[in-house]
């Protein structure tokens, strides 16, 4: 079954930092890219982070650019978020998505169930 | 950066009836990426449509999309219960990417 777990997610205070966790199974993770999408409690969906199959072409939105940094290990089927200087405005559900761009991109086909992180004192 | 706005903000409509959902980008969209994605409560959003009319694996014919460059529209040939969501269009062309605010389908 093709699968996304996300983890590490939970409750920080402001400043401080996590990292999270997206495991993959059931397809070649290599050859995909993954995105990191967000949503806070009763908005919409924000995209935050980007890592291509090339582990080189990073992207981040504006709101968390030198703050949060993406990275992958294929070794593990493994994509992270490490987050820091966390703000209240942080809060969401965080989702990993993975994307096949071969001759066309594909769009985000798959998903994860979300990990919640709360940042709060 | 690349803004999408979409209209109408909630559609309520009946059973069988056809839903117009809008999207409009800031600019034109990159080789037409732009994604349609329906997420109903408590669950991860779902790929509806990628590159503005190609349907995702296992995604019913009622749903269709349309457009370039800045306009899109994704199209609900006949409206079903379990359609109710909120629909989310996304331009994954050039970075950094970005959803629209969503437009909630609701059933009279």
């Amino acid at each position: 079954e093709v699968q996304l777990v996300e983890s590490g997610g939970g409750l920080v205070q402001p400043g401080g930092s996590l990292r999270l966790s997206c495991s993959a199974s059931g397809f070649t993770f290599s050859t995909y890219s993954v995105n990191w999408v967000r949503q806070a409690p009763g908005k919409g969906l924000e995209w935050v982070s980007f890592i291509g199959a090339d582990p080189y072409t990073i992207y981040y939105a504006d709101s968390v650019q030198g703050r949060f940094a993406i990275s992958r290990d294929n070794a593990k089927n493994s994509v992270y978020l490490q987050m820091n200087s966390l703000r209240a405005q942080d809060t969401a559900v965080y989702f990993c998505a993975r994307e096949y761009c071969g001759r066309d991109c594909h769009a985000m086909d798959v998903w994860g169930q979300g990990t919640t992180v709360t940042v709060s004192s | 950066e690349i803004v999408l706005t979409q209209s109408p903000g909630t559609l309520s409509l009946s059973p069988g009836e056809r839903a117009t959902l809008s999207c409009r980008a800031s600019q034109s969209v990159s080789s037409g990426y732009l994604a349609w994605y329906q997420q109903k409560p408590g669950q991860a959003p779902r790929l509806l449509i990628f590159g503005a009319s190609s349907r995702a694996t296992g995604i019913p014919d009622r749903f269709s999309g349309s457009g370039s460059g800045t306009d899109f529209t994704l199209t609900i040939g006949r409206l079903e219960p379990e359609d109710v969501a909120v629909y989310y269009c996304e331009q994954y062309g050039s970075a950094p990417f970005n959803f629209g605010p969503g437009t909630r389908v609701d059933i009279k």
